[in-house]
């Protein structure tokens, strides 16, 4: 199975503040690499799809990159409504996986 | 708007088992399939499997394969989710989602609590 390894588990960082949070695969998996953010008490919400393409909605703010076993999320302005856990998910091969988390908080 | 309810809250003993649907709405239920994931208290999401909802096909994670079925119910627009078995560490929120058979999903259900505790 493909393991997801996301980095770091946590982070704080001021309003207006460029975030980056990063997702390894433990094999190659092109780019079936996704982004979800979920806030406290709610479902997830896709925020990004196939590695760099933006769901309908989400803020120009969130950019993704990456191929093969490395990918990005960036937050180029932190905002405080940006504050949630960001998963990763691969779907290469029908075996799926999330990595670990990403818990952004305000400093 | 696409919409997916979920059942209502479980509690459940050990070594039952307890059986959570997922209604859609808004949307051909055949063009897309459903997954299924869950989240332990405090815990990150883990994909138990998807159903393609055109033909019943599934996909279960090696670690939930002897234990969960999925299914779905065309005529009412509606998937299931059983697993069986029922163990403590089993307690969680089980959410559905709708995507591309086997791909990221693009709406999601309000979550289901399954409670197991004697």
């Amino acid at each position: 199975d493909i393991q997801m390894t996301q980095s770091p588990s946590s982070l704080s960082a001021s309003v207006g503040d460029r975030v980056t949070i990063t997702c390894r695969a433990s094999q190659s998996i092109s780019t079936y690499l996704h982004w979800y953010q979920q806030k406290p008490g709610e479902a997830p919400k896709l925020l990004m799809y196939s590695t760099s393409r933006l769901q309908s909605g989400v803020p120009s703010r969130f950019s993704g990159s990456g191929s093969g076993t490395d990918f990005t999320l960036t937050i180029s302005s932190l905002q405080p409504e940006d504050v949630a856990t960001y998963y990763c998910q691969q779907t290469y091969g029908n075996q799926l996986s999330f990595g670990g988390g990403t818990k952004v908080e305000i400093k | 708007q696409v919409q997916l309810v979920q059942s209502g809250a479980e509690v459940k003993k050990p070594g039952a088992s307890v059986r959570v649907s997922c209604k859609a709405s808004d949307y051909t239920f055949t063009s897309h399939g459903i997954s299924w994931v869950r989240q332990a208290p405090g815990q990150g999401l883990e994909w138990m499997g998807w159903i393609n909802t055109y033909n019943g096909d599934t996909e279960y994670a090696q670690k939930f394969q002897a234990r969960v079925t999925m299914t779905t119910d065309t005529s009412t627009s509606t998937a299931y989710m059983e697993l069986r078995s029922l163990r403590s560490d089993d307690t969680a929120v089980y959410y559905c989602a709708r995507g591309l058979t086997g791909s990221f999903s693009d709406f999601w259900g309000q979550g289901t609590l399954v409670a197991v505790s004697s």
